[in-house]
């Protein structure tokens, strides 16, 4: 079965600090791998999509690994601010035929406290 | 331009009604999605529409679930005979096309409590 998921559930920093969110996946065959943000209220938002060759890549403040030996990718967020407090959401799409068969993890809730 | 967008933004119900939940995707996309997200559980997929093709319903969880996409434009989710467990977040995205390297855009979500 086709599974992500994501460490730690939550997390609580202070404004300028970094942090790394983990995804590890069993997803097979794999295809890519997306970071989504989701502010409360609104509907995830793409950060990153990265492929098999793709080790890493960023988008800003954000800075996404993978390893797609070990089937895990990180998100880093370098000096964070009050505006990156949202739910962070690692979804994984399987090189399936047909079928929009995306397996979404369960978030990490980031709270950046002033 | 506009994005996704989905009304009403939150709908209280009883149980045993029926609901509809509609959503606006972006001009041009052909491919719309539905997906369920309940507290603390990840995204679960519902329904896709590509073109005029048929829908995949492999992810509706009941016979009280139905979806429509008139005119390859607009989307109506419509649950039947609400239950407590319905409740969740409906939100629906939209893409280019149907392909997993293709960004699917979400709308703000319709949130469902069923009383």
């Amino acid at each position: 079965k086709n599974q992500v998921e994501q460490s730690p559930q939550s997390l609580i920093i202070l404004e300028g600090k970094n942090c790394t969110l983990q995804c590890n996946y069993t997803v097979s065959p794999f295809s890519n791998l997306r970071w989504y943000k989701q502010d409360t209220g609104r509907g995830p938002v793409s950060l990153t999509i990265m492929t098999f060759s793709e080790n890493t890549k960023s988008n800003g403040r954000y800075t996404a690994t993978l390893d797609a030996d070990t089937k895990q990718s990180s998100l880093h967020i370098t000096a964070s601010q009050p505006s990156d407090s949202a739910s962070y959401i690692c979804v994984v799409s399987a090189l399936t035929g047909g079928g929009n068969k995306l397996t979404f993890g369960t978030g990490t809730q980031l709270k950046v406290e002033l | 331009g506009a994005g996704v967008s989905q009304s009403p933004s939150n709908k209280v119900t009883e149980k045993g009604k029926d609901v509809e939940l509609r959503c606006d995707p972006i001009s041009g996309h052909t491919a719309l999605y539905w997906y369920r997200q309940s507290l603390g559980q990840g995204l679960e997929f519902l329904i896709y529409f590509q073109g005029n093709s048929a829908p995949d319903k492999s992810g509706l969880p009941s016979d009280r679930f139905s979806a429509e996409r008139t005119g390859g434009s607009v989307s109506t989710l419509t649950i039947q005979r609400t239950q407590q467990e319905d409740s969740a977040v409906y939100l629906c995205a939209s893409s280019l096309k149907q392909s997993s390297y293709n960004e699917q855009f979400f709308g703000p979500g319709t949130r469902l409590t069923v009383l």
